[in-house]
């Protein structure tokens, strides 16, 4: 099972969206709607910001959003702040031996 | 509060074995899922292994595969991995993590991590 395709990068400004993609097959990411994201600082253990595609758990900002379409899902965050500063992971329930499988992760930088 | 605390991180010799421990408080661990996530120095979180609540089921990463064993003891809140015939690719951050939702793919509470380094 092949990791999760993310760009290696994104940037932005402050207060602007930016949106990083997640890409895999009709087995992982395109058959489920168990997609999740995850933020890690410098030093820190990740932490969960999106579940089942676009759902976010108690004590994260709206400002993170998610959606999916066909074997892609997308992670945006608006109104980009300084702290938003990080990698982030893509991670989708798959339906091959390894049944979990990680994105490549991106580094978000804020101009 | 909810948390997790790993031990059992450390230096090894490649081909020997180190067990890890990761002691939970604050929910009900006998109701989670638990996994191990693992990232090698200045790489990506790999995950490696799960169980389920009671331990009826386990699955590895190819990576861990007859190598690698997760177990839990629920009486102690406790779940461990078992790491034999180590090799250099297995030195990284190991993380317990708890799972929730459907196959309890969702990676919802980390611990701090556990260092292991796998060096002659």
């Amino acid at each position: 099972q092949s990791a999760l395709t993310q760009p290696a990068s994104v940037s932005g400004s402050p207060g602007q969206s930016i949106t990083i993609s997640c890409s895999g097959t009709s087995s992982d990411v395109g058959g489920y709607n168990h997609v999740s994201w995850y933020q890690q600082h410098p030093g820190k253990a990740p932490k969960l910001m999106i579940y089942d595609v676009s759902n976010r758990p108690s004590g994260v900002s709206n400002r993170f959003s998610g959606s999916k379409s066909g074997n892609t899902a997308s992670l945006t965050i608006s109104g980009l702040q300084a702290d938003d500063e990080a990698d982030y992971y893509c991670t989708s329930y798959t339906s091959t031996s390894t049944p979990y499988v990680f994105g490549t992760g991106t580094k978000v930088s804020v101009l | 509060q909810v948390q997790l605390v790993e031990s059992g991180g450390g230096m090894v010799q490649p081909e020997k074995s180190l067990r890890l421990s990761c002691a939970a408080s604050g929910f009900t661990f006998s109701g989670a899922g638990m996994h191990w996530v693992r990232q090698a120095p200045g790489k990506g979180l790999e995950w490696v292994a799960v169980i389920w609540y009671d331990g009826s089921n386990r699955f590895y990463a190819d990576s861990a595969k007859g190598r690698f064993t997760i177990s839990r003891d629920n009486s102690k809140n406790t779940v461990y991995l078992q790491m034999n015939s180590l090799r250099a690719e297995d030195t990284a951050v190991y993380y317990c993590v708890r799972g929730f939702g459907q196959y309890y793919y969702a990676m919802d509470v980390w611990g701090q991590g556990t260092t292991v380094i796998v060096s002659s």
